[in-house]
């Protein structure tokens, strides 16, 4: 079947540190990836996507590879601030329906 | 834009009661709505899928009697937590996706609703 894994959190980095959040996934076909940011007290946003095998999303200073021979969907940032700490979370797509990770706390300290 | 809320956000309820949820697009129209359920350091589950005007269609594994899905109109979607039980406990999510040339295609969520039954 379809699904997802990521790493276990939290994550804590020192502000201006750089950002590796890993994602893996199992999956019939080729579904769209996605990652998404869930910040205190708000509903999930989209953070960014990528449809098929190499294209690269790319917002806010994150960027994520569609890597079809390692099924990787790895969310990196160069230098995380303060206002990055939320929980993120990867997820694919297949048909109409979303499948997600367990979702990674990131917490930045300044 | 495409903006999703829900209400409550937090209800608690007594074991045998039943709890409704809101869940309503403030400013697109949801052809398609969707409920989720995550429990405490887990993942997303997704429930059950609705669109407007027609019948739910359900996860496996998930009891339609129990969580009764009503999608009446392009920007509201109810969940109904029939005889709540302590098991039910949980947060639940939902998100609503628009026409592709209106909201993207993509799936927009809502903050939550917090359950609780004792």
């Amino acid at each position: 079947g379809n699904s997802v894994t990521q790493m276990e959190g939290p994550v804590t980095l020192s502000e201006e540190a750089f950002l590796t959040i890993n994602c893996t996934y199992t999956a019939t076909g080729y579904p769209s990836l996605f990652w998404y940011v869930q910040y205190p007290g708000e509903g999930l946003q989209l953070l960014l996507k990528a449809t098929k095998a190499d294209d690269k999303g790319s917002n806010k200073g994150f960027e994520a590879t569609y890597r079809k021979e390692t099924t990787s969907f790895h969310l990196e940032k160069g230098s995380v601030q303060v206002s990055d700490s939320a929980v993120y979370f990867c997820a694919l797509e297949y048909g109409n329906k979303l499948v997600f990770g367990a979702g990674t706390i990131l917490r930045v300290k300044s | 834009g495409a903006v999703v809320s829900q209400h409550p956000s937090w209800v608690i309820c007594k074991s045998g009661t039943s709890v409704k949820i809101e869940c309503r697009s403030l400013d697109f129209q949801a052809t398609t709505m969707f409920w989720y359920r995550q429990f405490p350091k887990q993942s997303l589950m997704l429930m059950a899928t609705s669109n407007e005007g027609s019948k739910a269609t359900y996860e496996q594994g998930v009891e339609k009697d129990k969580f009764l899905i009503n999608h009446a109109s392009l920007t509201l979607s109810t969940l109904t937590v029939t005889s709540a039980h302590p098991e039910d406990s949980s947060f639940y999510i939902c998100s609503a996706r628009g026409p592709a040339r209106l909201a993207g295609g993509e799936q927009y969520f809502g903050p939550g609703t917090r359950l609780t039954v004792t």
